[in-house]
């Protein structure tokens, strides 16, 4: 069965501090995988694509891993501000006919002055 | 580029009657809509797969009689909830592939959501 698990569930930091968010997946085949941000009451939006020959790939302060081997991802958030406070959301895309998405639970950040 | 647009971004409706939400990509043409529904606190969940000129998918679980789609341009796709009890009460979120990007990887682009309080 296709599973996204996105950790920790929640988290809270101070203003300025850094974060790592994680995600570990069991899909396959593997097409690519996106971490999105989710503000309340709003559609997700894209923060990065990775494929599967991709490590690294930065957005700014976000910068996200990959390790095909362990399927596992994580996303770093580097001195963060308040309007980071929103939900994280790790989709990973099966390769088939449909490329249709698997949704990991997220993780609702909470970023404190 | 690529932006989605829902109509209306909330709706409080009364238990029994319909409600119609309109999906629409903005900037280019999408041959191919998603709807999800998400729950307080918990992530995203496929609905549906809208297909231009054709019949929509629907996920297992999902009610097609209840939850109607049309996609009836390559720009619009709407989804009503019919007979909408307070269960129905949900954020519903639309996404649309933008075929003419090659190497997007069948990226979705979202729409901003909808907030159905059902009554």
């Amino acid at each position: 069965k296709n599973q996204v698990e996105q950790s920790p569930q929640s988290l809270i930091i101070l203003e300025g501090k850094n974060c790592t968010l994680q995600c570990n997946y069991t899909v396959s085949p593997f097409s690519n995988l996106r971490w999105y941000k989710q503000d309340t009451g709003r559609g997700p939006v894209s923060l990065t694509i990775m494929t599967f020959s991709e490590n690294t790939k930065s957005n700014g302060r976000y910068t996200a891993t990959l390790d095909a081997d362990t399927k596992q991802s994580s996303l770093h958030i580097t001195a963060s501000q308040l309007s980071d406070s929103a939900s994280y959301i790790c989709v990973v895309s099966v390769n088939n006919a449909g490329n249709m998405l698997t949704f990991g639970g997220g993780t609702r950040l909470m970023v404190k002055p | 580029g690529a932006v989605v647009s829902q109509h209306p971004s909330w709706v409080i409706c009364k238990s029994g009657t319909s409600v119609k939400i309109e999906c629409r990509s903005l900037d280019f043409q999408a041959t191919t809509m998603f709807w999800y529904r998400q729950f307080p606190k918990q992530s995203l969940m496929l609905m549906a797969t809208s297909n231009e000129g054709s019949k929509a998918t629907y996920e297992q679980g999902v009610e097609k009689d209840k939850f109607l789609i049309n996609h009836a341009s390559l720009t619009l796709s709407t989804l009503t909830v019919t007979s909408a009890h307070p269960e129905d009460s949900s954020f519903y979120i639309c996404s649309a592939r933008d075929p003419s990007r090659v190497l997007s990887y069948n990226e979705q682009f979202f729409g901003p959501g909808t907030r159905l309080t059902v009554l």
